[in-house]
């Protein structure tokens, strides 16, 4: 079945590490982004990559990087330098914006909980 | 500046109480406004995508509607398996491919 697959489902952190989430697709999508989610608030977009060897800056980025040398693979480094990075962490993908009738509805992963001991 | 807003955050329901979820945006040049449902723990899931003023899509007990200021997820006769978070976001004409969230409704549905 295709889909998004986000790993680990849960993650530790010690202050000063640097951690890694992993997020792959296997839809043949071409844009792949990752959000941040806290309680009571939406999703905020952190990176996003509409084509391989290519990213953007979202809202949140300070404290994070991210690489795109695959089609099917987009992980996220959460850096030391992220003051707060206790979160759920989602990753989506979808096609690119394509014709005049509406954007491609985006498909998420099952999500990474992130928390800093 | 892109903006949405859901409400309420949160709304109890008993079992067959119908009711509405309400999300009001701001956007330059909608060009889809997206309907998700997200259990605890869990990534979204999809549920409807509006386009244009006057549509709606319905699914089983779901139905959502669309103005040019709002949306509507309206729930007839909930049931428990209905309790989740609902997500509403909005994609335009200027946001270079982001989606935009709201802070979600949280809807408990009490047996």
């Amino acid at each position: 079945d295709g889909g998004i697959t986000q790993s680990p489902k849960y993650l530790f952190r010690k202050e000063g590490q640097n951690v890694t989430l992993s997020c792959e697709q296997n839809l043949n999508h071409d844009a792949m982004y990752w959000y941040r989610q806290d309680p009571g608030q939406g999703l905020r977009l952190i990176y996003y990559s509409q084509i391989v060897n290519d990213f953007q800056k979202g809202d949140i980025a300070e404290g994070y990087s991210v690489s795109r040398e695959k089609k099917e693979s987009f992980p996220l480094t959460v850096t030391s330098a992220q003051k707060n990075p206790t979160a759920f962490y989602l990753c989506a993908s979808n096609s690119p914006w394509a014709g005049s009738t509406g954007a491609n509805v985006l498909t998420f992963g099952a999500g990474s909980r992130l928390t800093v001991l | 500046e892109d903006q949405v807003t859901q409400s309420p955050e949160a709304l109890r329901l008993q079992e067959g109480e119908s009711s509405s979820l309400n999300c009001s945006y701001t956007v330059s040049g909608l060009r889809g406004l997206f309907w998700y449902r997200q259990d605890p723990g869990k990534g979204p899931e999809f549920l409807f995508t509006l386009y244009s003023a006057g549509e709606e899509k319905e699914k089983e007990r779901l139905k959502a509607t669309l103005t040019k200021k709002e949306s509507f997820l309206h729930i007839t006769a909930p049931k428990p398996e209905d309790s989740a978070t609902y997500l509403c976001a909005v994609f335009g004409s200027g946001n270079t491919g982001k989606l935009i969230f709201g802070q979600g409704t949280t809807l408990q549905v009490k047996p």
